[in-house]
């Protein structure tokens, strides 16, 4: 099964802006593993953010975006706000099955 | 707008089957556009996918767990369910149902299983 890679952990300053990246162990992330990022808070379900690579819901903050980075997925924060401190998952579609990267804990700081 | 709403015992002996309903509400569980996923996630630890079923009845399951896993439909209760069977104290987690397809994108709250004697 593959291996979806993120980063344990990273930190941003307010208002500064960071990229969290979400890569396969099969190799190049594409458009075809129909890259989510998932936000979740302590005690709450996830909620979507972006999906297949960069489309938002309209419930998300014009802040996030989401890309193809080399060879990975990205999510970028434009403008950290306190309230984006959460942990944040990346999911990607395989012919045989769907797979959760590990999770980026993010701090805003 | 679309709301799932997980129900199941709470509490599982080791080595029976866990057995979980999600209930969905808001549109048909059989409208083509959506699959139906159930997802894990044990205390302090990150999600891993389950497996999903779409409305045809065809399923896919994460290879790992996939002899013990069945996702099935219930049109007529608009629900969804799974059943895990043989089960251990690494079930433990907090068990979420939720539509994965582009756009349409809906959790459940989540439901705590807890596997014990």
């Amino acid at each position: 099964q593959a291996v979806v890679t993120q980063e344990p952990s990273l930190t941003v300053s307010p208002g500064g802006t960071v990229t969290l990246t979400c890569g396969s162990s099969t190799g190049a992330v594409t458009n075809g593993h129909f890259p989510y990022w998932f936000q979740q808070k302590p005690g709450q379900a996830p909620r979507t953010l972006i999906y297949d690579t960069s489309n938002k819901h309209s419930w998300t903050p014009a802040r996030f975006s989401g890309s193809l980075l080399g060879g990975k997925a990205a999510l970028t924060l434009s403008g950290a706000q306190p309230e984006d401190e959460a942990e944040y998952y990346c999911f990607l579609s395989y012919s045989d099955a769907r797979v959760f990267g590990g999770g980026t804990k993010l701090t805003v700081l | 707008q679309v709301q799932l709403q997980e129900s199941g015992p709470g509490l599982v002996k080791p080595s029976q089957t866990l057995s979980l309903t999600c209930t969905v509400s808001g549109d048909s569980i059989s409208n083509g556009n959506y699959y139906w996923n159930w997802i894990r996630q044990p205390a302090g630890e990150g999600l891993e996918w389950i497996g999903r079923i779409y409305t045809d009845g065809s399923t896919k399951y994460n290879p790992s767990l996939k002899s013990r896993v069945t996702i099935s439909l219930d049109t007529s209760t608009n629900q969804f369910s799974l059943k895990l069977n043989s089960v251990t104290a690494a079930d433990t987690a907090v068990y979420y149902c939720a539509s994965i397809y582009s756009s349409r994108n809906y959790w459940g709250q989540g439901t705590l299983l807890t596997v014990s004697s």
